[in-house]
């Protein structure tokens, strides 16, 4: 049970480029999110999804573009990057969404923008 | 809107000696709360979480927490500090949404002297 994966960990892109962060989760659930991290910052909802093929925006959506076509994986795309999007993202998960889930976080992916 | 402040930015103590991390939230209707702790370059790992249930709440690794809905505080303690717990502490919250949104502070960061 691997839990909540991410890849790739480390990336530069220049500014312009596009990418996708990958996140997978083995534990069947529901509800998966996806948050930034900025020093000092806290953790910020980019998106989030609350099945296959449901998808919403968070507080910071711009820039940024999902899609959820399985339960497991949930896909975060960089269209045009900016150095704005310098950042760690993190994927979570958790069973229903309920206010007392608890949310199970990946190791995150470091990305740079130049 | 809902708000977690975290009094202190950074914390220092001795091994051994308690640890105190403070938490805020912005009064609402039955608040779930959460510490999460994330080691260097590493992902969020649940501590402990409060979901009004007993309102002294044991985590892991000799943690606890005491949700005061007077004070509307939810404080992270532990008597004896180890140095594997230097670390960045987050205090959450969820409620209000349907998807189980969580709002972080801003972050704690502990360090432990020998």
């Amino acid at each position: 049970n691997a839990g909540v994966t991410q890849t790739p960990k480390f990336r530069i892109l220049k500014i312009g480029q596009s990418m996708t962060l990958q996140c997978t989760q083995d534990m069947n659930h529901n509800y998966m999110y996806w948050y930034r991290q900025d020093p000092g910052m806290g953790l910020k909802l980019i998106y989030y999804s609350v099945g296959a093929g449901i998808t919403d925006k968070g507080e910071v959506p711009n820039g940024y573009n999902v899609s959820r076509s399985t339960t497991e994986d949930f896909p975060l795309r960089l269209e045009l990057a900016a150095p704005s999007q310098t950042s760690v993202y993190f994927c979570a998960s958790s069973y229903q969404g309920a206010r007392t889930d608890t949310q199970y976080f990946g190791p995150g992916t470091r990305l740079t923008v130049l | 809107a809902q708000s977690v402040t975290q009094l202190d930015s950074h914390v220092s103590v001795s091994e051994g000696t308690p640890v105190l991390l403070r938490c805020n939230y912005s009064s609402s209707y039955s608040p779930s709360l959460f510490w999460y702790v994330q080691h260097p370059n590493k992902g969020l790992q649940l501590l402990l979480k409060y979901t009004s249930a007993a309102t002294l709440v044991k985590g892991i690794n000799g943690f606890e927490a005491e949700f005061k809905k007077s004070e509307t505080s939810f404080h992270l303690t532990k008597p004896s500090a180890h140095m594997s717990d230097a670390a960045e502490y987050f205090c959450a919250r969820s409620g209000g949404t349907s998807y189980g949104k969580l709002t972080f502070g801003q972050g704690t960061i502990l360090t432990v002297h020998p």
